[in-house]
C-alpha cells in the first residue's frame, strides 16, 4: 500500500541554522500539506501546496518558512532560522483531490530539536 | 471558542466494551469530518470520514454526524488494549482541504 515517507526522522539543530525537512508524498496525489505538533499539543496546520504554489497557509507560517517541490517527487519544508519554539513533530500529508470529501494520510513525521 | 473541542481524558474502558469518543465543532457550514488516531510518538492514522448526517460503520468502527448540534463521535465495539491511542478529530477547512484538529482523547483500555 502506498504511503508518505519523511526525512529524517528526527533532526537536532542549533538556534538560528537553517533545516530543510523532506517528504515523498503518494505517487498519485497532487495536494499537499505540512502541519506540526508540539509536544503535547494539538496537530496544527502550516500549509497546503498545489500546482507548485502555495494553496493557503497559517499564521504560524511567517516568513522563515517556505516550502517547495523540488522535482516530481518530493516535497520539502525548509526553516531558514530555527528558534526554540520550533521544536515539534513535522508531518507531511497528502490526498489525491481536493474539496470537501479529501482524505489525507500522513506521513510518519520528523521531529525537529532546536537546541 | 475553541474550533474543534474533545474531552482529552483519559477515557478507560475494559477489554471488549464499547468506548465512545466525542467531538464538537464551532463552524457551522463545515461539512466534513475525520477520526484520526495517533499513538504515542507516531502520526495521525485515517480511521474514519463522515460527511452526512447519522452513523457510518467501518468494521468496529462507528463515526456518527450531527450537523445540527454541531457534534461527531466515534464508537469503538469490542474495544481491544491495541486500541489504546489518542483520537484526534478532525474538521476540514478552507478551499485546499487542510484540517483543524481538536486536541483528541487519549483512551486506555485495560485487558
Amino acid at each position: 500500500e502506498p504511503e508518505v515517507t519523511q526525512t529524517p526522522s528526527h533532526q537536532v539543530t542549533q538556534m538560528g541554522q537553517e533545516v530543510i525537512l523532506r517528504c515523498v508524498p503518494i505517487s498519485n496525489h497532487l495536494y499537499f500539506y505540512w502541519y506540526r505538533q508540539i509536544l503535547g499539543q494539538k496537530v496544527e496546520f502550516l500549509v497546503s501546496f498545489y500546482n507548485n504554489e502555495i494553496s493557503e497557509k497559517s499564521e504560524i507560517f511567517d516568513d522563515q518558512f517556505s516550502v517547495e517541490r523540488p522535482d516530481g517527487s518530493n516535497f520539502t519544508l525548509k526553516i531558514r532560522s530555527t528558534k526554540l519554539e520550533d521544536s515539534a513533530m513535522y508531518f507531511c500529508a497528502s490526498t489525491r483531490t481536493s474539496g470537501s470529501y479529501n482524505e489525507q494520510f500522513f506521513g510518519p513525521g520528523t521531529r525537529l530539536t532546536v537546541l | 471558542q475553541k474550533e474543534v473541542e474533545q474531552n482529552s481524558g483519559p477515557l478507560s474502558v475494559p477489554e471488549g466494551a464499547i468506548a465512545s469518543l466525542n467531538c464538537t465543532y464551532s463552524d457551522r457550514v463545515s461539512q466534513s469530518f475525520f477520526w484520526y488516531r495517533q499513538y504515542s510518538g507516531k502520526s495521525p492514522e485515517l480511521i474514519m470520514s463522515i460527511y452526512s448526517n447519522g452513523d457510518k460503520e467501518d468494521g468496529r468502527f462507528t463515526a456518527q454526524l450531527n450537523k445540527a448540534s454541531q457534534y461527531v463521535s466515534l464508537l469503538i465495539r469490542d474495544s481491544q488494549p491495541s486500541d489504546s491511542a489518542t483520537y484526534l478529530c478532525a474538521v476540514y477547512k478552507g478551499s485546499q482541504g487542510n484540517l483543524i484538529f481538536g486536541k483528541g482523547t487519549k483512551l486506555s483500555v485495560k485487558p
